[in-house]
This record gives structure tokens, sequence and C-alpha cells, in this order.
């Protein structure tokens, strides 16, 4: 299997669940991303890593907590969400370095009930 | 700091038509440039980039953009629209110091009218 790949493709949990979801990447790279993409709102980075190691998290409330454990895996684990955290949680991966191309997975469609 | 504007959320045109979405940017170091696109129900995929070079851009599914650095504009264009080519159209920016960290547009919809 080659590109990103995200699991599940669908989600639905309630707010007292806890769920992850998992981003895998074949291509080599060493910088990885989380994005929320809802409707009529603009893509939002929500967390790098770069070598496994956490290099940005845009304010992102802590019932999301990523995992990185290598380059190849990310982990967005979910805990206590609310219905407005409903979106399309994207994955993407780069090669560190300005001018890169981020891959993005086909995303997680999650819905909070 | 960096920044881009997309000054199209929408775009309706009808197939076979030429399009145009413009993208404007603002950046405080040398940048680079992307176009990407997404179809519903995926993820986004690169259509063309800019790093150096010539100003004009060809990418995929004969799309094409120039990079205009007095005007800090990349605009994207294709002279003639097929059906398949309705999507959400990004534009990102990057520097030197993201390592790969893009800036994203808000996204233009094209639309395509048979």
């Amino acid at each position: 299997e080659t590109g990103v790949t995200q699991t599940p493709r669908h989600l639905v949990m309630g707010m007292t669940n806890k769920k992850s979801l998992k981003c895998e990447q074949h291509l080599g790279h060493n910088a990885m991303y989380w994005y929320k993409q809802s409707a009529k709102k603009p893509l939002e980075l929500m967390f790098v890593y770069n070598f496994k190691e956490q290099t940005e998290n845009n304010s992102v409330p802590s019932r999301f907590s990523p995992e990185c454990p290598n380059s190849s895996h990310l982990f967005l684990h979910l805990h206590t969400l609310q219905p407005e955290d409903s979106a399309l949680y994207l994955c993407a991966s780069s090669r560190r370095g300005g001018g890169e191309t981020q891959y993005f997975g086909p995303g997680t469609r999650l819905l909070v009930l | 700091a960096q920044s881009v504007t997309q000054l199209d959320s929408q775009v309706p045109v009808f197939e076979e038509a030429p399009v145009e979405l413009r993208c404007n940017y603002s950046s405080s170091v040398s940048v680079y440039l992307f176009w990407y696109v997404q179809y519903p129900n995926q993820g986004l995929q690169l259509l063309l980039k800019y790093l150096s070079g010539s100003t004009l851009v060809k990418g995929i599914n004969g799309f094409e953009a120039e990079f205009n650095k007095s005007q800090t504009s990349f605009h994207l264009r294709k002279p003639s629209v097929h059906i398949s080519d309705t999507a959400e159209y990004f534009c990102a920016v990057s520097g030197d110091t993201n390592a790969g960290k893009s800036t994203f547009g808000d996204g233009t919809t094209l639309t395509v009218k048979p």
C-alpha cells in the first residue's frame, strides 16, 4: 500500500466515548500533520510533528491528544468531544523543509452526537 | 508571518469555458507556492507548485499558474474546463523556515455546469 492512509474513514461517537484516529504514511517522510476541515470553514492546522517530536500545537483543546510513535504513524486520540468537533480530520505528511509538497490522506469523517 | 487570500469563495462556470482562480499571498521571506485540489470525499492533492525559475508553472489536468512577485499573486488558470474539474481548490504558501508546513487559503469552490 502506498501514500497516506487513514482509518477509520467514518466514525460516529457519543460525547462520552473515547476513540482514536490512525494515520500511516508509506512515503518515507519525516513530518506529519493533523488538520480539521469543517463545513464552510477554512482548513485548520491542529498539530505538526517533525521526526516524531511535536513542533506545533495550534491551541487545540486537550480533548484531542496526538501521538506519534514513529515517523510513519500518527494517531489522534479523542475523548469527551463536543458536537462542534464533528468534521473531516485530515492527516498529511511531507519531507521536512520549505517547498515540500504535503501528501494528504482521504480523511476521517467524524460525527459527534 | 505568512498569509494567503483566495479572492473568490465560489466560481461557477460552464463546461469548456476558461477559468481563473485568484490567490494573493503575503510573506516576509522567500516563498514557495502551491495549488491543491480536493474532490468530494477525498483529501487534498497537489495540482502544481512554484519553487523557483520560470514564473509560469504547469500542473496536472491542464492547469497552470503564474507567479507574480510584484503583485504577490499566484493565480490558477485553465483554458477549457470539464465537468470533472468541479472541486475545491486551495492555494498555499510555505517558506524556508517552516519545516514543510504550509499556510492554506480558505478555498475556492469551482462548479462546472453543463
